[in-house]
């Protein structure tokens, strides 16, 4: 069975904050790997896919362990915009595959 | 900016009645999913769907279920028989190739089944 599990959080952070969310996924034939958020009661819509190089997106790095697999996300300087579910999402390459979702990790940013 | 557009967005029903959802992909798409989410719990992949047949479906996916793509815009989900624990948000996605898949997900159809 296909897993990707997350931090349970809820993590409450102050503006201005930095914050790092985990992610470990249990198929090793996982090739796509994405970070999406989703505000409450709204569809998922990606934030960034994450390469094995690891990489950067303005205030926002992802960076990828394939050995250990292991999935993270940094948030720097967070706003109060950023408050959302942060999902993480694999899937295989092979064609279009579906997508595993982790549960999500909310994350409040206060001011 | 192109969208995954879906209708209605509440859809409420009685158990036993059949419901059709309703999406319409980025145009120049080619692969379709839907997926589903139970409030409070991830969401879960149901169907894909591409070149006018099913290409893989989930556990979730039995018989009460089916999936039409009836035009060139349009691609549906037909739930035949609703029960309790079909409530649920309804998202449908779509994608361009596969070299990434990366999946847009339209704004979601929430199912009250009653």
């Amino acid at each position: 069975r296909k897993e990707v599990e997350q931090d349970p959080g809820p993590f409450n952070v102050p503006e201005g904050a930095t914050v790092a969310f985990n992610c470990t996924y249990s198929n090793s034939a996982s090739q796509s790997f994405f970070w999406y958020r989703q505000d409450c009661r709204k569809e998922p819509k990606l934030l960034m896919s994450v390469y094995s190089s690891g990489n950067e997106d303005g205030r926002f790095t992802a960076q990828l362990n394939r050995a250990s697999q292991y999935i993270s996300l940094l948030i720097r300087d967070s706003k109060l915009s950023d408050s959302a579910t942060y999902l993480c999402v694999v899937s295989d390459f092979s064609g279009n595959t579906p997508l595993v979702f982790g549960k999500g990790t909310r994350l409040s940013v206060i001011a | 900016e192109p969208e995954v557009t879906q209708t209605p967005s509440h859809q409420v029903t009685q158990m036993g009645q059949e419901v059709i959802l309703r999406c319409v992909p980025i145009s120049n798409h080619l692969y379709f999913y839907w997926y589903r989410q139970i409030l409070g719990q991830k969401v879960e992949f149901l169907v894909s769907f591409y070149n006018n047949e099913i290409s893989e479906k989930s556990e979730i996916f039995d018989d009460q279920f089916s999936v039409e793509r009836p035009d060139g815009s349009n691609f549906t989900l037909k739930i035949r028989s609703t029960k309790l624990e079909d409530s649920a948000m309804y998202f449908c996605a779509s994608s361009i190739d596969s070299s990434e898949n990366i999946q847009y997900f339209g704004a979601g159809t929430r199912l009250s089944v009653l």
